[in-house]
């Protein structure tokens, strides 16, 4: 079936390192894709997006990386700090519909 | 100015109960939904409304109503509650239907007793 789903449940980086956050989807269709992060207690933040017509897209400390060839993307977190330890979660809308989620990936960063 | 909120933060109530949780957003966006998260932290979508019309009904137990009474507002009413049902429910907005980038309210964290 369709799915959205993360190569690794935890990632633990030290304080100053980059961070690499994996992602995997099963819909060739699927055109657009968003990353959220969600702190404790909150409810999931957009980070950034990316459309299936762009393989890389930055924004502030992060980049976005596509590669339809292998339906996978990766978050890519620059100069981790203390206040990106949270659960980021790839997402994708199936048919142009709501989200569909991955199980997310906690980062965990050292200092 | 909190974009999407949602009331209570909290609820604590025994089995069989029913109760609701509402959702305002401020955002101007047209489309509303409600998410469910279990304790291993996956979100599911349960209901899409676009501009007070139903979009998104997917396999959720018909003890769960939504209700949009304008589009700034969907509200989740649970009948009969169920342990199974303990979770954190979120709501979110966004601008169009097609589930684009959406903005989630803080949650609400359900315990059934």
């Amino acid at each position: 079936g369709e799915s959205v789903g993360l190569h690794l449940p935890t990632l633990s980086v030290q304080e100053g390192d980059n961070s690499i956050i994996n992602c995997a989807y099963s819909n060739s269709a699927s055109d657009y894709f968003i990353w959220y992060k969600q702190e404790s207690g909150k409810g999931p933040q957009f980070i950034i997006d990316i459309r299936s017509n762009m393989d890389k897209r930055q924004g502030q400390r992060v980049t976005v990386l596509l590669n339809k060839t292998v339906k996978h993307l990766s978050l890519q977190i620059a100069a981790t700090q203390p206040g990106d330890s949270a659960v980021y979660f790839c997402a994708s809308p199936p048919g142009r519909r709501a989200l569909t989620f991955g199980s997310g990936t906690r980062l965990q960063v050292q200092p | 100015d909190t974009a999407v909120s949602q009331t209570p933060k909290y609820l604590v109530t025994q089995m069989g109960n029913d109760k609701s949780i509402k959702c305002e957003q401020n955002l101007g966006h047209d489309t509303m939904y409600w998410y469910k998260q279990d304790s291993k932290k996956f979100l599911k979508i349960m209901f899409s409304y676009n501009n007070k019309e139903l979009i998104i009904n997917e396999t959720v137990p018909n003890r769960f109503s939504p209700k949009s009474p304008d589009k700034a507002h969907l509200n989740l009413h649970i009948n009969s509650l169920e342990l199974g049902d303990s979770a954190v429910y979120f709501c979110a907005s966004s601008q169009g239907i097609s589930g684009d980038t959406q903005y989630f309210g803080p949650g609400t964290r359900l315990t059934v007793l």
